[in-house]
């Protein structure tokens, strides 16, 4: 069965400095991998897919992530973190059995 | 454009009581799945649809049925609440396998 892993439950960083939410994966055979963002009180956000090719992909926001088959990793990074990107960020897996498995979250909070 | 709308948004049960959680989407996507929020627990698949007619069971699907007798509507239902379903549940859609998930707003759902 696929999993998802966010490692940390809370990532603090400085505004204007680099940040990177970590993100790992189990599943079977070639993997689709998402990043979802949820504000407070509200459903979460598509940012940003991994389905096949550059295993650097860019999304929403500033945001972009990239893709380690070796490492099985999915993190999200932005080069340079601002206030207003404090949230909850969600990693996904989907196999070839249509299941859609979020991963646990991680807060983002970014300090001014 | 509406989305992804879910009804009602904020509910309150009396142990053994049945609901049923109304979730809608007017984007045609054939995907629609439903998930639980807890909080440290992230998001956990219930149930989910490939198209009308077609549902399957998630990670926690006890206590809970769909139907998808269209490819707008995808209605959860509770049997007979029980305080461990006290949540937020999210239903959400995507147009394709590969897709991204559109989400709704939530519905606030406490069992006392």
């Amino acid at each position: 069965a696929q999993s998802v892993a966010q490692p940390e439950d809370q990532v603090n960083v400085a505004e204007g400095n680099p940040l990177t939410v970590k993100c790992t994966y189990s599943v079977s055979g070639n993997p689709y991998l998402f990043w979802y963002v949820q504000y407070p009180n509200r459903g979460l956000q598509f940012l940003l897919k991994y389905i096949t090719g550059d295993n650097l992909v860019k999304g929403s926001y500033g945001f972009e992530a990239e893709f380690n088959k070796s490492q099985t990793s999915f993190h999200l990074k932005k080069p340079s973190a601002l206030v207003s990107d404090s949230a909850l960020y969600f990693c996904a897996v989907r196999d070839s059995g249509n299941k859609y498995i979020f991963g646990t979250g991680t807060r983002l909070k970014v300090l001014a | 454009n509406a989305g992804v709308t879910q009804t009602p948004k904020f509910q309150v049960l009396k142990t053994g009581q049945s609901m049923t959680l109304q979730c809608a989407q007017d984007m045609n996507h054939e995907y629609m799945s439903w998930y639980r929020q807890d909080p440290g627990m992230g998001l956990r698949l219930i149930h989910y649809s490939v198209g009308a007619g077609i549902t399957d069971q998630g990670e926690v699907p006890n206590g809970y049925n769909v139907s998808r007798s269209t490819t707008e509507d995808f209605p959860l239902r509770l049997l007979s609440a029980a305080p461990s379903q006290t949540s937020v549940y999210f239903c959400a859609s995507s147009r394709e396998f590969k897709g991204g998930y559109t989400f709704g707003s939530g519905t606030r759902l406490t069992v006392v």
